[in-house]
């Protein structure tokens, strides 16, 4: 079975775009959480989605915004790219348990 | 005070050793508890999680719940080369979301 799949690997955008990160859970997972980690710490939590329905949102502002589609992928956006915007952005899919998270490779942005 | 705390590296253990690993959590309603492990320019993967008090094993990792203390703990036994790098412990609340310490970075000298 296909792991956690996310695209692009690598982006380099300029200050002021807008970007858009794609995920697709393992198979018959339903929820879909995204993480930005940034170089030397742990990664931070932004949006969680199940079933379609936004569960949880972290301490990030509103250009950041999320959406689960019916066949559970999802693709976070980022609007008005900021320097500090470049991490890596990774997306995480669990199962019904909870207790099984997975992570993708995840999307390098660098942002000049 | 930050959510999930870990011991600060790095720590470097000779081939063969136990590197032991520590977290502190702060939230008491902590459900689920993971530890990860990253390679330099790698994403996360899943080693082990535990929720009940008391030791799991897996292999040679072994990872270890005080919800009285509010500790979790990881165990590397009979260390490799391979083991090294950045070991991630995250937290699960009542909100859903893994919460992570900034990680320790092992090294394991050869």
């Amino acid at each position: 079975d296909a792991g956690v799949t996310q695209s692009p690997t690598h982006l380099i955008k300029t200050r002021g775009q807008h970007v858009t990160l794609r995920c697709s859970p393992i198979s018959g997972h339903k929820s879909v959480s995204w993480y930005q980690q940034v170089l030397g710490q742990g990664p931070q939590f932004i949006f969680q989605y199940y079933e379609k329905e936004e569960r949880g949102r972290g301490n990030f502002p509103d250009r950041f915004s999320a959406r689960q589609f019916p066949n559970y992928s999802s693709e976070l956006n980022v609007n008005a790219l900021l320097l500090g915007d470049s991490a890596l952005y990774l997306c995480a899919s669990s199962g019904l348990s909870g207790n099984t998270i997975y992570f993708g490779e995840g999307s390098w942005l660098t942002v000049v | 005070q930050k959510e999930v705390e870990q011991n600060s590296g790095p720590l470097s253990v000779p081939e063969g050793a136990i590197a032991s690993l520590n977290c502190t959590y702060s939230d008491r309603g902590s459900q689920s508890f993971f530890w990860y492990r990253q390679y330099s320019g790698k994403s996360p993967e899943l080693i082990m999680f535990i929720y009940s008090n008391g030791d799991k094993e897996d292999g040679r990792f072994t990872a270890q719940l005080n919800k009285a203390s509010q500790y979790v703990s990881l165990l590397i036994r009979d260390s490799q080369p391979s083991d090294s790098a950045t070991y991630l412990c995250a937290v699960i609340g009542g909100d859903y979301k893994l919460s992570f310490g900034a990680g320790t970075t092992v090294t394991v000298r050869a």
